[in-house]
């Protein structure tokens, strides 16, 4: 039940189109859902986050897509840039005895073709 | 503005060689630390946190130990590495009762 499955776990997508990942949950504690962006050997940076009362959420050419009802919500990248190319993560953030735990989706390694 | 410095970025090791990996964060108080774990094209496993000084939480039993000497510091032991300890091992922050996570630059552990 503390699992965020994330999907795909690859994906490549030609310069100028859209990239879309899923992520499920199942923990209705969960309250925070953010996204985090990793270049090849740095850490993870925060790219986008979404609270559940929100069912979108757009800065620049990323949008989140939030589901309450389905347990389910999407990045959507427009426009995708060869510079984009990163592996994802999708998170869910509950509290958790004084503190927020951070769940984390298994990953999708996005690679854009110029 | 806070900050988060881990060290080194590059490791090799030993089998059977001792391991310490240090993580400070400047600009606030009493944050929640938190070291992860990253195999290679995987995803992250939390390995320890921390809510407070000497306070230490064990998601994963293994090889590892963590301690909190001060109230920013944080650091990752082993007595002795083994070679699945190999990865990359992030530090991260949030503040107290905030969920934003923000991690470290990471160090590449290779043991050979």
């Amino acid at each position: 039940q503390q699992q965020v499955k994330q999907s795909p776990q690859s994906l490549i997508v030609q310069k100028g189109g859209i990239s879309i990942i899923n992520c499920a949950y199942e923990n209705t504690a969960f309250d925070y859902f953010p996204w985090y962006q990793q270049f090849p050997g740095k850490g993870p940076a925060l790219l986008i986050a979404i609270r559940p009362d929100v069912s979108e959420k757009k800065e620049g050419r990323f949008t989140i897509s939030f589901n309450k009802s389905a347990k389910q919500f999407s990045l959507h990248i427009m426009d995708s840039q060869p510079g984009d190319s990163a592996t994802y993560f999708c998170a869910a953030s509950r509290a958790v005895a004084g503190r927020r735990a951070l769940t984390f989706g298994s990953g999708t390694r996005l690679q854009v073709q110029p | 503005s806070q900050t988060i410095h881990q060290w080194p970025a590059t490791l090799v090791q030993p089998v059977g060689s001792p391991l310490s990996l240090e993580c400070t964060v400047e600009g606030t108080s009493n944050p929640n630390l938190y070291w992860y774990r990253q195999a290679a094209g995987r995803g992250l496993q939390l390995l320890f946190y921390s809510v407070g000084i000497g306070q230490i939480s064990s998601e994963v039993p293994q090889n590892l130990s963590a301690s909190r000497p001060q109230d920013r510091q944080f650091i990752l032991s082993s007595k002795k590495l083994l070679l699945s300890d190999s990865g990359f091992y992030l530090c991260a922050w949030s503040p107290q009762g905030a969920w934003g996570y923000t991690f470290g630059s990471g160090t590449r552990l290779t043991v050979v």
